[in-house]
């Protein structure tokens, strides 16, 4: 079974340009997580879809920050325009539904972005 | 509001001893799940053990186990016969219908 798939793993960018990471979860997945993980803290989760409609997300920075999952399956988050606080890891996961909120997250290898 | 908190920030301990690391929350809700995920060096975080806050019984997974204390809200993870791979960041994780919080994590050193 293919695990979640992020890219790109790597992207530099200057402070006010914009930067779009994608996300495809496991197959059959209905829940996809995005998550913001700056050095030296634990993941915030930034926001939640459940198929294509969002369940939360109401850590999304949202006058800079958006996210999409077109047809409940790949997603696309997106910052516009960049700071250098936005400096981080960004993880996707994504989890089955049966357990709802109780079952396991599957992570991606995350896409690292550095704002200069 | 909730919280997690991880009180140790790195840890070491012998290949083959045994290693607690800590975790406690703040809650007034009774329903939630806990987890320990773990995150190796430039590899992707994968789940360690979860606990549902309803049962009782410690969650374990082979050398994996968890003291869960409700009323103290404490969810300790115990490593026992520890092994080199054993070498990454640990994350607590506290999981609810609209609450997902992780604490900062315990990066947790094996020494040969």
């Amino acid at each position: 079974e293919a695990g979640v798939a992020q890219s790109p793993r790597y992207k530099i960018i200057e402070k006010r340009q914009s930067v779009a990471f994608w996300c495809n979860p496991i197959s059959g997945h209905a829940t996809l997580y995005w998550y913001q993980q700056i050095l030296g803290q634990g993941p915030k989760l930034l926001i939640q879809f459940q198929n294509n409609g969002v369940v939360d997300d109401s850590q999304l920075p949202k006058d800079r920050f958006s996210a999409e999952r077109l047809k409940g399956v790949d997603s696309t988050l997106k910052i516009q325009p960049a700071k250098l606080e936005d400096s981080a890891v960004y993880l996707c996961a994504s989890s089955p539904l049966w357990r709802g909120v109780g079952e396991t997250q599957y992570f991606g290898p995350g896409t690292r972005l550095l704002v200069l | 509001a909730q919280t997690v908190t991880q009180s140790q920030p790195e840890m070491s301990v012998q290949e083959a001893e045994t290693v607690t690391l800590s975790c406690t929350y703040d809650t007034s809700e009774s329903d939630y799940y806990l987890f320990w995920y773990k995150q190796p060096p430039s590899r992707q975080m994968i789940l360690v053990i979860r606990q549902e806050a309803y049962k009782q019984q410690n969650a374990t997974e082979n050398r994996f186990s968890v003291n869960f204390q409700k009323a103290a809200k404490s969810f300790s993870l115990k490593i026992s016969d520890s092994q080199l791979g054993d070498a990454a960041m640990y994350f607590c994780a506290y999981i609810t219908d609209d609450k997902i919080i992780f604490g900062k994590g315990t990066r947790l050193h094996i020494l040969p």
